[in-house]
């Protein structure tokens, strides 16, 4: 059973739409988080959700939302896309008394 | 904030040979370094990671060292195999929250 998982896999849209994409893991972790991975492998955080409450927001441009409607899931909404949000967005969860992140497989946004 | 520099961008070794991986951080609250795996098309999986009590750690043919001293830590791969061929990132975390990555390092083993 796959542990963090990531809706779609791949999503190609225009510029200016708005697009979601989902996360979940059943791992019973409490602690979510979306990173962003640019063409050059740059892995960057941009939020952390602890028991469905934001923990950090690394200076992501307002168009970008995380909504966590229960433990397990947490979603990235992006309004107004843009040329630049082109990228891989990984979703990851950790237990909050460990350490280890678990990452799930990315979506791969492509922006035209 | 924290910065995690890591060197080599780009390893080729031979099947057989050992690689080694070097990541220096900046912030001496930082207690723990896990070392991440990531194959073309999949998320990054954690290889090994050490946490800031210990000096070093060691799993079959990988093994991490750190020098809290010095602030870095290195990532050890023994009898290097094509499989090993991946992007390999160190991240540095003050009590498993602030993950910084490092920008990669992309070992390709030549059989």
């Amino acid at each position: 059973d796959t542990a963090v998982s990531q809706t779609p896999k791949y999503l190609v849209t225009q510029m200016g739409n708005d697009k979601s994409i989902k996360c979940e893991q059943n791992l019973g972790h409490d602690t979510m988080y979306w990173y962003k991975q640019d063409s050059k492998k740059f892995l960057k955080i941009m939020f952390s959700y602890n028991n469905k409450e934001l923990i950090i927001n690394e200076t992501v441009p307002n168009r970008f939302s995380p909504k966590s409607p229960d433990k397990a899931h947490l979603n990235l909404h992006i309004n107004s896309l843009e040329l630049g949000d082109s990228a891989v967005y990984f979703c990851a969860s950790r237990d909050r008394t460990k350490e280890t992140q678990y990452f799930g497989p990315g979506t791969r946004l492509l922006v035209l | 904030g924290e910065n995690v520099e890591q060197h080599p961008s780009t390893l080729s070794v031979q099947e057989g040979d050992s690689a080694v991986i070097k990541c220096t951080y900046s912030d001496s609250a930082s207690n723990y370094f896990p070392w991440y795996k990531q194959e073309l098309g999949k998320g990054p999986q954690l290889i090994i990671d050490i946490r800031s009590n210990v000096g070093e750690k060691k799993d079959q043919r990988i093994a991490v060292t750190l020098n809290k001293t010095a602030k870095h830590f290195s990532l050890h791969i023994t009898e290097t195999q094509p499989e090993d061929s991946a992007v390999y990132f160190c991240a540095a975390s003050s009590h498993g929250q602030n993950f910084v990555f490092g920008p990669g390092t992309r070992l390709s083993v030549l059989p």
